[in-house]
This record gives structure tokens, sequence and C-alpha cells, in this order.
């Protein structure tokens, strides 16, 4: 695609609740992030898939976050039993190989949590 | 644990005023850094980025920054700034071992007074 496509664009949700957010990565790009945006905090790592090789869940919160990367490309973050402390921008970024390269940002998922 | 420190969380200047934002990381070795830069409403985007040679690297609007390696940072300049500057800007580093993940720094919000 011409671009890191995230969905939804916003989502609030209740307390408890489950949620799911996408991130199609631009088309070839082999290197894949999820980085929280929240006030005072910046771009929190949250998790890098790259290539074939097992993600890196270092920046994982606790254990209600998950993702997974299917055939390498479209990408999904779960938060399980949501918190009002998840309330953040959620972004997601790709780049076209294990590289220096610059990163490519989608337009983020803006999560409220009631 | 390796991080990127930005001093400055909230900058105020008027128009023409110069700008210095600075930045420091603790990772060992060789470092690629970056300066990326969300204005209002707009995906994160680059402004300027250093592999190697040159230390003072050239980007785009007029921003310019320096690597001083023995002090581990990566400030960035401008001259003279414009009320169009007005927006977060966020330092990033990753290296050529660990499959160049990227961490970014908190930010810094800059406005700009007309």
């Amino acid at each position: 695609g011409a671009g890191v496509s995230q969905s939804p664009s916003n989502k609030v949700t209740e307390k408890g609740k489950d949620v799911e957010l996408r991130c199609d990565p631009i088309s070839g790009h082999t290197a894949l992030y999820w980085y929280r945006q929240s006030l005072g905090q910046g771009l929190e790592f949250l998790i890098y898939f790259q290539g074939n090789s097992a993600p890196d869940k270092s920046g994982l919160p606790s254990d209600r976050f998950s993702a997974e990367r299917t055939g390498g490309s479209v990408s999904t973050l779960t938060i399980q039993r949501t918190q009002q402390e998840d309330s953040a921008v959620y972004l997601c970024a790709s780049r076209r190989q294990e590289s220096a390269e610059k990163l490519f940002f989608g337009s983020g998922t803006q999560l409220s949590v009631l | 644990a390796q991080s990127v420190s930005q001093h400055n969380h909230h900058v105020i200047l008027s128009e023409a005023a110069s700008l210095e934002l600075g930045c420091n990381y603790s990772y060992g070795g060789t470092v690629n850094l970056f300066w990326y830069v969300q204005y209002p409403g707009q995906h994160l985007q680059l402004l300027l980025k250093y592999f190697s040679g040159d230390p003072l690297v050239k980007g785009i609007k007029g921003f310019e920054a320096e690597f001083i390696k023995s002090k581990f940072s990566f400030n960035l300049r401008k001259p003279s700034v414009q009320w169009s500057d007005t927006a977060e800007y966020f330092c990033a580093v990753n290296r050529n071992t660990g499959g160049f993940k990227t961490i970014f720094g908190a930010g810094t919000r800059l406005f700009v007074k007309a």
C-alpha cells in the first residue's frame, strides 16, 4: 500500500473489555514496530517484528498485551481486560528491512478506556 | 538499560529565535541516530539522520544536528524558528546489532509564537 494503515482510528471501550488494533505495513516491509504514545511518556516501545525472527516483546507492559504478525504482513495488537491506564495512541511503524533506514509511521489508534 | 533522554519536554520560542533541543543516549558501540517530527494532526516523519561520516548532519526545513560521540549526544538545532515549526520532536537511536531495534526519547513539544 501507499503507507502504513492502522484501524480503527479511534476506539472507545469499557474497562475490562478486550480490544484488537490492526496494522497494515507498507508492502514488502519486513520490520514492524508497535509503540504507545501518551502524554509525558513519549513514544514507548512495545514490540518489534523482524522478518522471520522471533519478535522482541521486551516492551510489552504486562501479560495483558500481545501481538501477532501473520504471513509477515498484517499485525494485530491485542489488549485483554483493558484498564484506564491503557488509554493512549498506539502507533505502528514499518521499515523496508532490518537496517538503519527510517521508519514509516501510521496515523495511530486512539484508545480510550472508560 | 538502553535509553534515550530528551532534556526539554516543553519549549516556547518566538519566531526568529534560535532552537537547540538536547538528546542523549546510553547505548555503547556504533549507533544510528535520528530526529523525527510530528506536526499537529500529521504522522511522525523523519527530520534527519546520522549513520556515519560528518557528525554535523543537515535535514529538511533548515534543521541540523551534531553527533558528539564523547558526550553521547545528538542535539537538534535551527538558527531561526518559524511558526510552522510548532510540533513535537523525537530523538531516536538504534544499533547495527540487535536487529536495529529503534528506541525513542520522550519527545519535546515546541511551540513557536508568531
